[in-house]
């Protein structure tokens, strides 16, 4: 059973444009989610992060959003930018990662973005 | 630099013959993990460890070996490799400490058995 997902596998959007890259999750025991952003030939790189306390965060051109009843976080880039093409996995963690606890990810599948010129 | 090291990138082999991906992290991380990647399936957990000596399954551990003899070090045995393994690796580690940075990944390991 997926406890992580990324119904999208694959989104295009132009440059300038915003991009919205959606993560569902079923187990009601995360309390902690991040964004992974991945490059062809290299290692998913952290992007972004929200505990369940919050419902936003922001980053720059990154925002996330969570909406806790719905079980669903969404990733925001705008603008977004030939860059930003990749693969971004959306992860989530039972605790969080400033305190005790498992430190466990399960991950989605992966969105593939690609960013027109 | 912090990092995760994993050798070697790319490696083809055969069936049945006995393969080792080292990797190493100088952060001093206790957590340590195995991933692969396929088209479609994303990341999925081979096996994981805790602290030294201590090294537990994850969703895809048939086929494959750990050990954690050191803090630093989580080699990824392949006793006898099928074809059905051939994919992409990643290593990583992490720690209380890091804050809100979840794991640090290695480059990866594509890895071909024919």
């Amino acid at each position: 059973d997926q406890q992580v997902k990324q119904n999208s596998p694959s989104l295009s959007v132009q440059e300038g444009r915003i991009s919205i890259l959606n993560c569902d999750y079923t187990n009601s025991m995360f309390d902690y989610f991040l964004w992974y952003k991945k490059y062809p030939a290299e290692g998913p790189t952290f992007l972004i992060s929200i505990s369940s306390i919050k419902d936003k965060n922001e980053d720059g051109r990154f925002t996330v959003f969570l909406n806790k009843s719905a079980k669903h976080l969404s990733l925001h880039i705008v603008p977004s930018q030939p860059g930003d093409s990749a693969v971004y996995f959306c992860a989530a963690s039972p605790h969080s990662y400033s305190g005790a606890g498992s430190y466990q990810l399960t991950f989605g599948k992966g969105t593939k973005l690609s960013v027109i010129p | 630099e912090a990092q995760v090291t994993q050798n070697p990138r790319y490696l083809i082999t055969v069936t049945g013959k006995k393969l080792t991906v080292t990797c190493s992290q100088n952060m001093n991380h206790e957590y340590m993990s195995w991933y692969r990647q396929d088209p479609g399936l994303g990341l999925r957990q081979i096996y994981y460890s805790m602290n030294v000596e201590v090294t537990d399954k994850g969703d895809v551990p048939e086929g494959y070996k750990v050990s954690r003899k050191e803090k630093r070090n989580f080699p990824l045995i392949l006793e006898s490799p099928s074809p059905n393994q051939t994919s992409l690796y990643f290593c990583a580690s992490s720690s209380p400490g890091q804050g809100d940075y979840g794991y640090t990944f290695g480059s990866g390991t594509r890895l071909t058995v024919v």
